[in-house]
């Protein structure tokens, strides 16, 4: 069974600090995806992750991929108040595309204080 | 860009009801999913469609059926509900199955059992 963990689970920070939230996962994957969920919203998608050492950039968020260790990582730099959100990774099983259902991290809770 | 509806956004039930969720998926976009996130937790998967066919089943309890329809919206349908149904209910789609499409999530219904 697919288990996908993040920590932490509560993360409060400054602006214009920087941290890193990251993701575990159990088995074999090739896709990754990371959401951002602000309160009783719905889920925006920010990166999906297709390969090894695959990295991608969006303004002050970062997300990287290591499927050999199966970790990913999200990079918060110079954290602002907007980013303030709950943000979720998930993972794809390698059915070899019979199913694309995604398995969700556990969350990460993120509060930027001025 | 058109997103994915949902209807209706909210939804209050007395236990033992039911209740009826729709689903309509991005134009062109032919496999929807269902989630379940109840309060703090992450989403989980509980059933999808790809071409009007199940393509996978999670979570999903007997008391509960879903179907997609020839315009590939979709509806969850909750029968003798539960006060531990109480959760938001996402649906999302994505174009086919192939290995590289993102799913995209509509806003959610927010359903309260009594």
């Amino acid at each position: 069974e697919l288990k996908v963990e993040q920590n932490p689970l509560f993360l409060s920070m400054q602006e214009g600090k920087n941290y890193t939230i990251y993701c575990n996962y159990s088995t074999t994957s090739d896709r990754l995806y990371w959401y951002r969920q602000d309160p009783g919203k719905s889920l925006e998608s920010l990166f999906v992750l297709l390969s090894n050492g695959a990295v991608k950039q969006e303004g002050r968020l970062m997300a990287s991929l290591d499927t050999k260790a199966r970790l990913s990582t999200l990079h918060i730099t110079a954290a602002v108040h907007d980013l303030s959100a709950t943000y979720f990774c998930a993972v794809v099983l390698n059915y070899g595309g019979a199913t694309n259902k995604l398995i969700f991290g556990t969350g990460t809770l993120l509060a930027v204080q001025p | 860009a058109a997103g994915v509806i949902q209807s209706p956004r909210h939804l209050i039930k007395e236990k033992r009801e039911t209740a009826t969720l729709k689903c309509y998926p991005i134009p062109r976009h032919d496999t929807v999913y269902w989630y379940q996130q109840g309060p703090g937790q992450d989403p989980q998967f509980l059933i999808s469609f790809y071409e009007k066919m199940q393509s996978d089943k999670g979570s999903i309890p007997d008391r509960f059926s879903a179907q997609q329809f020839s315009d590939y919206h979709s509806e969850l349908n909750m029968s003798s509900l539960e006060l531990g149904d109480s959760a938001l209910y996402f649906c999302a789609s994505s174009l086919g199955l192939r290995q590289q499409e993102t799913q995209y999530f509509g806003p959610g219904t927010r359903l309260l059992v009594l």
